[in-house]
């Protein structure tokens, strides 16, 4: 079973620049989450899909952050403009509905300069 | 909002000794989930416990969820270099269908 997909994996961008990043997740799985994990912390979650409906989205700083998955399947996570602090690795990852393990991607490692 | 906190923040243990990470909840738990994040790598799924007072085991790993479901314990036996890594415990609490990552245990095992 291949697992959740994400890229870029590196991606250094100067402050106030935009970047995206894509997803797609464990095939059958509806439900996706998009998590930024800071150097030393735990991931925190930045929102929660289930299908193409948005679940959770209370952490996501919306001034700069917006995410989609418009057909229920692949998603992507745009930050716009970046600053210092998004600096992280942004994990992906999904679920099945009627299980609660989640899968995590590799994740996609950010720098800002 | 919810609170998972997990102690210690860092543990070095010599091969071959235990190792035992807390972590406490500011909120009674519907069930609690272990990940395991080596080095570079990503999370990955350990365990999920649900019940009052459950305690399961994997190997050299017992995981316990408390009696109130508001704390829970991994503890590793004879540590081996291949447990290296970061432990993070996850909560969610009532109908919440948030899960909310502690800060993690990094764990280093001398050989």
């Amino acid at each position: 079973e291949a697992g959740v997909a994400q890229s870029p994996r590196y991606k250094i961008i100067e402050k106030r620049q935009s970047v995206a990043f894509w997803c797609n997740p464990i095939s059958g799985h509806a439900t996706l989450y998009w998590y930024q994990q800071i150097l030393g912390q735990g991931p925190k979650l930045l929102i929660q899909f289930q299908n193409n409906g948005v679940v959770d989205d209370s952490q996501l700083p919306k001034d700069r952050f917006s995410a989609e998955r418009l057909k229920g399947v692949d998603s992507t996570l745009k930050i716009q403009p970046a600053k210092l602090e998004d600096s992280a690795v942004y994990l992906c990852a999904s679920s099945s509905i009627i299980a609660n393990t989640i899968y995590f991607g590799e994740g996609s490692w950010l720098t800002v300069v | 909002g919810q609170q998972v906190m997990q102690i210690p923040q860092y543990q070095h243990v010599q091969e071959g000794e235990d190792f035992t990470t807390y972590c406490n909840s500011s909120t009674t738990l519907s069930n609690i989930q272990w990940y395991k994040q080596r080095p570079g790598g990503h999370p990955v799924f350990l365990i999920q416990l649900v019940k009052s007072g459950e305690v399961k085991k994997q190997k050299r790993l017992t995981f316990q969820f408390g009696e109130a479901k508001k704390n829970s314990s991994l503890h590793i036996t004879a540590t081996q270099t291949t447990d290296v890594g970061t432990y993070f415990c996850a909560g969610r609490s009532g109908s919440a269908r948030q899960l909310t990552f502690g800060s993690g245990t990094q764990l280093t095992v001398l050989p």
